[in-house]
């Protein structure tokens, strides 16, 4: 079975600066994706970033990036000039690629704080 | 598009009632998803259907649970016999069937058992 390992419960970041999430899941299978999930407050998740396993570069939305590293099975998240509003719950999730299999697997999650 | 809506949005109940939650999904979404999330976890998948077959079931949904997704709109989750154990955050999903199968979530109900 895959589990998804999100080893700090919480971190902080000075605004403006730039904060790395960790994440580190476990499969056998070679192809799936992988996801971050802002959970902000108000408890509805959005997505910020997804990587397909089959693809080398690493994604980049914005101010958001990740550091891919398949034989590590690590899926780090970066927030560069972090923003007040970036303060949530980060969720790091797998998804098998197998078809007829869709379930998300979440992490433990990472909170978030950053200051002004 | 509103993206996903729960009703009812907090739930309160004693033990060994019986409780029913609403989701409605995004409108062109086929698959419609559960999860369960505690405090200090992230969500954990409870069922998942696509329009209105119920495909899988996770081990965490006890006889006591029960979904249905009448005519493959919204979706209903029921708990009989309520138990302290019971109390989390119930999260309803939805995704198109793209490869990427990007789920929205909805803001969740969240359930207290006394």
């Amino acid at each position: 079975a895959q589990t998804v390992t999100q080893s700090q419960p919480e971190m902080s970041v000075q605004e403006a600066e730039t904060v790395t999430l960790s994440c580190t899941y476990d499969t056998s299978e070679s192809d799936y994706y992988l996801f971050w999930y802002k959970q902000p407050p108000s408890r509805q998740m959005i997505l910020v970033i997804r990587q397909e396993a089959y693809k080398q570069q690493n994604a980049t939305e914005n101010r958001f990036s990740v550091n891919f590293q398949k034989a590590a099975k690590s899926f780090s998240l970066k927030i560069s000039d972090s923003q007040l509003g970036d303060a949530a719950m980060y969720f790091c999730a797998y998804r098998s690629a197998r078809s007829g299999t869709y379930k998300y697997i979440f992490g433990t999650g990472t909170r978030l704080k950053v200051l002004a | 598009d509103t993206g996903v809506s729960q009703d009812p949005r907090h739930k309160i109940t004693k033990r060994g009632q019986n409780v029913t939650f609403r989701c409605d999904p995004i409108s062109e979404h086929n698959r419609l998803y559960w999860y369960r999330q505690t405090l200090g976890q992230g969500p954990e998948f409870l069922t998942y259907f696509q329009n209105e077959a119920q495909l899988e079931k996770s081990r965490l949904l006890s006889d006591r649970f029960s979904a249905e997704r009448p005519k493959g709109s919204f979706s209903t989750l029921e708990i009989q016999r309520t138990e302290q154990g019971d109390s989390a955050m119930y999260l309803c999903a939805s995704s198109r069937g793209d490869v990427y199968n990007e789920q929205f979530f909805g803001p969740g109900t969240r359930l207290t058992v006394l």
